[in-house]
C-alpha cells in the first residue's frame, strides 16, 4: 500500500514570497490534515479535512495560510507572504474516518526555511 | 483536549526492555490512548492504541492502568532503531465535536538506545 506523498520535500525561500505544498493521501481515506512542526516541537495541527470540507482550522493563520482539497483527494498548502516564524516541517496525514479508534498516517514532510 | 504527561527523555540499552510512562489523570471515558512516535527526520508514526484493555502488536505493548489515569508502552527488546521521540496522546473515540479525532502532540519522551 502506497503511503502519504508530499512534494517538495525541501524549499527554501525569502521572507515575504509565497510557497505551495502538494500532499497525495492514501487511497480511501477520507480526512486529510496538515500539521505544522516548529523544530524541538511536537506537530501541530493546521487544519483537517473531511472529504472536501474543512471541519477544524481552528489554529490556521487565515490572514496567510489557505488550503485546499478540492476533489477530496489530494490537498495543497499555501503560504502568502512567508514570514520568517514559519520556517517548520509541514506534515501531511491522513486516515481512513476521523474517529479516534484509527490511525493517522504521516507523510515525509515538507521542511520550508524561511530567509 | 485531555492532556498527557510524560518524561522529557529516557535512555536504554540495546537489547533491553523499555517502559515509557504516560500519565493522563483527566482522561475521559471516549478517550483512544494513542502512541506515536517520530524518527530522527521523519513523520511520526503509529505505534499502538487502546481504549481500556492492554493491547499487544508487532511493534509494542500498551499496558493501561485499571483507572485509565496512567499508561505505559512497553518495547520488549530496544533496537537502535527504536531510537525516536514517543508521543502519547489522547484522541476522542467520536467522529465529530470540538475535536474530530485529532491528535495534539505534546513534547514527548526523546528515548536513546546505546548499543
Amino acid at each position: 500500500e502506497a503511503g502519504v506523498a508530499q512534494s517538495p520535500r525541501y524549499k527554501i525561500i525569502e521572507k515575504r514570497q509565497s510557497v505551495a505544498f502538494w500532499c497525495n493521501p492514501i487511497s480511501g481515506h477520507a480526512t486529510l490534515y496538515w500539521y505544522q512542526q516548529i523544530l524541538g516541537q511536537g506537530p501541530k495541527l493546521l487544519i483537517q479535512f473531511q472529504n472536501n470540507g474543512v471541519v477544524d482550522d481552528s489554529q490556521l493563520p487565515k490572514d496567510r495560510f489557505s488550503a485546499e482539497r478540492l476533489k477530496g483527494v489530494d490537498s495543497t498548502l499555501k503560504i502568502q507572504p512567508a514570514k520568517l516564524e514559519d520556517s517548520a516541517v509541514y506534515l501531511c496525514a491522513s486516515s481512513l474516518t476521523p474517529s479516534g479508534n484509527n490511525e493517522q498516517f504521516f507523510g515525509p514532510g515538507t521542511r520550508l526555511t524561511v530567509l | 483536549d485531555a492532556k498527557t504527561t510524560q518524561p522529557n527523555s529516557m535512555e536504554s540499552n540495546e537489547e533491553e526492555p523499555v517502559h515509557l510512562p504516560c500519565n493522563h489523570s483527566t482522561i475521559s471515558g471516549t478517550d483512544y490512548i494513542h502512541w506515536y512516535r517520530q524518527l530522527p527526520s521523519q513523520g511520526p508514526e503509529y505505534v499502538i492504541h487502546g481504549l481500556t484493555s492492554n493491547v499487544n502488536n508487532r511493534m509494542a505493548s500498551l499496558a493501561i492502568a485499571e483507572d485509565r489515569k496512567s499508561s505505559t508502552l512497553i518495547l520488549h527488546r530496544a533496537t537502535l532503531r527504536d531510537a525516536a521521540v514517543y508521543y502519547c496522546i489522547l484522541r476522542d473515540v467520536l467522529a465529530g465535536g470540538t475535536s474530530y479525532g485529532k491528535l495534539t502532540f505534546g513534547q514527548g519522551t526523546i528515548l536513546t538506545v546505546h548499543p
